[in-house]
C-alpha cells in the first residue's frame, strides 16, 4: 500500500538557519502530495501541496517539488523563525477508491532566538 | 468563520465512561473523517462518511460508533472509555471521496481518560 517517510525529529534550528525536512513516498498510482503544520495545541493545518510531478507548492516562504524520479517531496525555508516552531507532516492523497491521506510520522522543529 | 468545529476541546472523564464529540463543517464538503492522534503526535485514520454514508472503518474496537445525521456533521461516540483512549480525536473534512484534493481538520479534541 501507499506509505510515507519522513525525518525523524526532534529538528534544532537557529533563527534564520536554512530548513529542510526530508520526505519520500511509495504509491502505485499518482498522488497528491502535502505538507501539513501542527502549531502546539491546536490542529493541522494545510501548509501547501503539489498534485503533479515537478509541481512545486509554496506558501509562507517554505516550498517543496514533488520529484516523480526520486519519489520525494522534501520541505525547504530558506530562513526559519521561532513561529515556525512546530510539527510539520508530510501527507499522501490519493485519486482513486475510498481513500484517507496517508501521513508520515511528522517531524518535531525548533526554532531557537 | 471556523470551517471545521469540534466540541468539546477538552474532555476528562473516569473510566468506564461514555461520551461523545462533536464535528461540523461549514465547507459544503461531502465527506468527513475521524482521525486519532496518540501521544507520539502519529495520525491513525479510524472512520469516514460519505453523505451520511461510512466508507471507511478501520480496524477500531467497537466501542467507537461515529453518527452521521447529515453530510456537514459527524459525531464520534465512545462507549466504556479505556485508559488507552486517551489522545487527540480530529475531525476532517474533503471534498469527495478521494483525499487526492486533500482535507482540512478540525482543531481536535483532547481526551483524557483517568
Amino acid at each position: 500500500g501507499d506509505s510515507v517517510t519522513q525525518m525523524e525529529g526532534p529538528v534544532t534550528l537557529s533563527e534564520e538557519a536554512f530548513l529542510t525536512i526530508n520526505c519520500t513516498y511509495t504509491a502505485t498510482g499518482y498522488p497528491s502530495l502535502f505538507w501539513y503544520v501542527q502549531y502546539p495545541g491546536e490542529g493541522l493545518q494545510l501548509l501547501l501541496k503539489a498534485t503533479k510531478a515537478d509541481d512545486k507548492g509554496s506558501n509562507k516562504g517554505f516550498e517543496a517539488t514533488y520529484r516523480k524520479e526520486t519519489t520525494s517531496f522534501h520541505l525547504e525555508k530558506g530562513s526559519v523563525q521561532v513561529s515556525d516552531s512546530a510539527v510539520y507532516f508530510c501527507a499522501l492523497g490519493d485519486y482513486s477508491g475510498n481513500t484517507p491521506l496517508v501521513f508520515g510520522k511528522g517531524t518535531r522543529l525548533s526554532v531557537i532566538a | 468563520d471556523t470551517a471545521v468545529s469540534q466540541t468539546p476541546k477538552y474532555l476528562v472523564t473516569q473510566m468506564g465512561n461514555d461520551k461523545s464529540i462533536k464535528c461540523e463543517q461549514n465547507l459544503g464538503h461531502d465527506t468527513m473523517y475521524w482521525y486519532k492522534q496518540d501521544s507520539k503526535k502519529f495520525l491513525k485514520i479510524m472512520f469516514s462518511y460519505n453523505n451520511k454514508e461510512l466508507i471507511i472503518n478501520e480496524t477500531v474496537p467497537n466501542r467507537f460508533s461515529p453518527k452521521s445525521p447529515d453530510k456537514a456533521h459527524l459525531n464520534l461516540h465512545i462507549n466504556s472509555l479505556e485508559l488507552g483512549d486517551s489522545a487527540v480525536y480530529f475531525c476532517a473534512s474533503s471534498q469527495g471521496r478521494t483525499s487526492g484534493y486533500g482535507q482540512y481538520f478540525g482543531p481536535g479534541t483532547r481526551l483524557t481518560v483517568l
